[in-house]
Parts: C-alpha cells; structure tokens; sequence
C-alpha cells in the first residue's frame, strides 16, 4: 500500500499561515481519530507535533493545529516563523491490523 | 529524561544480515508498544514493524516479512530488529520510537544508518 497523498512543498512569509494536506481513505485516514503529525529537521529524528488529529503534546507551540473532514487531514501552522522551516509527515493506522502509512513529506519554506 | 538509543547499524552485503538495537530508559518500557521506522536518503519516512508490550504480537511491513524480526527484552528495556536477506533498498537511517494515544510515536531515537551495498 502506498503512502498517504501530501503536497511535495509549500511555502509562505513570516507571519502567514500554512495548511499542509493529508489525504487517504476510508481505510486509514478515514477509518478513526487516530492521525499524527510530525516536524523533521535534515539530519534530525522526527517529533511529534499533533495526535489524534488535533492534540498537541505538551510543550508543542499552539500556533500548530489540526484537523480531519472524511479521509483529509491537514496541519496549520499559523504566524509562521523561520524555525518552521523543515519536513511535515502525517501518520495514520489503516484497517489492515498490521500496517501503517505516513504521508509523502511535505517540505515547509519560509521565504 | 525519557530516551531511546539506537545501535547496530553499519555496512552490510547484499543477503547479509544486521541486528539494530534500540535502549529505552526513562519510562516503564514493558507497558508500551514499540515501531521501528525508516527513512531512506533522501526519501520519507517509512513504518517498518511494530511490537506489544509484551513481545506477543509484531506487526510488518509487506516488504520486509520474513526477512526482518522485532523483538523485545523488558528485563533489559531493550528493542531489537533483525534483519536478514538484506537488499540495496533497506539502506535507510532505522529509527525506533515509543508508541502514545492512538498510535502516535512521542519519543524517537537518533537513528542508525543501515547501509546495503556490495
């Protein structure tokens, strides 16, 4: 099974706000409240930044939301700032018990 | 400091095998699963496998059944990934990470790179 569909790249000015989608299907996305979202800077591990679809862990800037509406998720990111700039995945479970998806990557520009 | 520490990783032959290990610290490591996921150079990243809490049940991506193994050891907070039959295309930094609410991954490790090459 292939990833889930994200833009390759989006970009926008300090101050802007970004949303960033995650489309699947009934059989992931779709199928619960269950998709995450992670930030990954090159070289760097990933971290999680949304869980099920719009919980923040602590210590997570409140300027990141999410969202769902039937099998898209989105991330946004508002009053954009420098440090914003790396690679966004999103992260769901399908109905196939033993299989997960992330997201094609998204790389996030801050011009 | 809840923290997990990957080792093994190296050069391998193509068909050869590596054992990646993964030290958990920090939090009670037997009360939650585990996911091993990959990223290749210059590519996303890609889920791998999975485990419970207890090492009962363990999840696999199609491409990697039959020639990688997760295991656990709780008595030593240790996660573990075998992999064998190894192929140009499991080069890839192998991460692990702790599973949260909903199959969210709140804590990874630095990775180790795994490269596959004659």
């Amino acid at each position: 099974q292939s990833a889930l569909t994200q833009p390759a790249s989006v970009s926008g000015s300090p101050g802007q706000s970004i949303t960033i989608s995650c489309t699947g299907t009934s059989s992931d996305v779709g199928l619960c409240n269950c998709v995450s979202w992670y930030q990954q800077y090159p070289g760097k591990a990933p971290k999680l930044i949304i869980y099920e679809v719009t919980n923040r862990p602590s210590g997570v800037s409140n300027r990141f939301s999410g969202s769902k509406s039937g099998n898209t998720a989105s991330l946004t990111i508002s009053g954009l700032q420098a440090e914003d700039e790396a690679d966004y995945y999103c992260f769901s479970p399908t109905s196939k018990i033993s299989l997960r998806l992330f997201g094609e990557g998204t790389r996030l520009t801050v011009l | 400091e809840v923290q997990l520490v990957e080792s093994g990783g190296g050069l391998a032959l193509p068909g050869g095998s590596l054992r990646l290990s993964c030290a958990a610290s920090g939090f009670i490591f037997g009360r939650d699963w585990m996911t091993w996921v990959r990223q290749a150079p210059g590519m996303g990243l890609e889920w791998v496998a999975n485990i419970n809490k207890d090492g009962s049940e363990k999840n696999y991506l199609d491409s990697v059944k039959g020639r990688f193994a997760i295991s656990r050891d709780n008595a030593k907070n240790s996660l573990y990934l075998q992999l064998n039959s190894l192929r140009a295309e499991d080069t890839a930094v192998y991460y692990c990470a702790r599973d949260g609410f909903s199959y969210a991954m709140n804590v990874w490790g630095q990775g180790t790179t795994v490269t596959v090459t004659s």
